[in-house]
């Protein structure tokens, strides 16, 4: 089956612009994750999302934002972009939560802040 | 709060060694779940274990295995003659039962190379 899918792949943005990122969850899983990865900070939790509800949150600034569709589809938003949002950004899905079993990963939305 | 620490940050070996990951967490609650993914060059995380805070035996699956110390705080990852293939950067990750706590916790993850 088809796994997660992560759009875009790569963009570049300039400082103070905004961004949405879209993910596409396994069929049937419920639970959209978000992660960001940077070399400084390693991978932090975002939040998570299940049936349209946002049910955990990282410790990110409200420029980060995400929502959930009734078909588990997810999208991310961070506004005013800063240099220090450079960073890959990984969606996953699960059946349930990210803690009931194997996440499943995305390849990632590689965003560049300039 | 939840915190994991994955004191090593490279490690580089030659293939058919075995070697060990170290995972050291702390939480305070007496219900978790415990994670170790790899990341591969291409860049996607693959599970590679979920292990919950009541059940300590070890658990081994082909080359990998692991060991569950509740006593330490810790969840150790070893392979067992490594290969090439096995080049990459591998995370521990906390979990708590519901709520807040319910967020993954990574650590900082370790680089694996294994020379031929």
């Amino acid at each position: 089956k088809a796994g997660v899918t992560q759009t875009p792949r790569y963009l570049i943005k300039t400082r103070g612009q905004q961004v949405t990122l879209s993910c596409s969850p396994i069929s049937g899983h419920r639970s959209v994750s978000w992660y960001q990865q940077t070399p400084g900070q390693g991978l932090q939790f975002l939040f998570e999302y299940f049936s349209e509800t946002q049910r955990n949150k990282g410790n990110f600034p409200g420029r980060f934002s995400g929502r959930q569709f009734s078909n588990s589809r997810s999208e991310m938003n961070v506004s005013t972009l800063e240099l220090g949002d450079s960073a890959l950004y990984l969606c996953a899905s699960s059946l349930i939560s990210v803690n009931t079993g194997e996440l499943f990963f995305g390849e990632g939305s590689r965003l560049t802040v300039l | 709060a939840q915190k994991v620490t994955q004191a090593q940050t490279e490690i580089s070996v030659v293939e058919k060694e075995d070697v060990t990951l170290d995972c050291v967490y702390e939480t305070r609650d007496t219900t978790y779940y415990l994670f170790w993914y790899k990341q591969p060059p291409s860049g996607e995380l693959v599970f590679l274990i979920r292990r919950n805070s009541f059940d300590e035996q070890n658990e081994i699956s082909g080359r990998y295995s692991w060991n569950f110390q509740k006593s330490t705080s810790s969840f150790n990852f070893t392979i067992t003659a490594s290969q090439v293939v096995d080049s990459a950067v591998y995370f521990c990750a906390l979990s708590g039962p519901t709520g807040a706590n319910s967020k993954l916790t990574f650590g900082k993850g370790i680089t694996l190379s294994v020379r031929p």
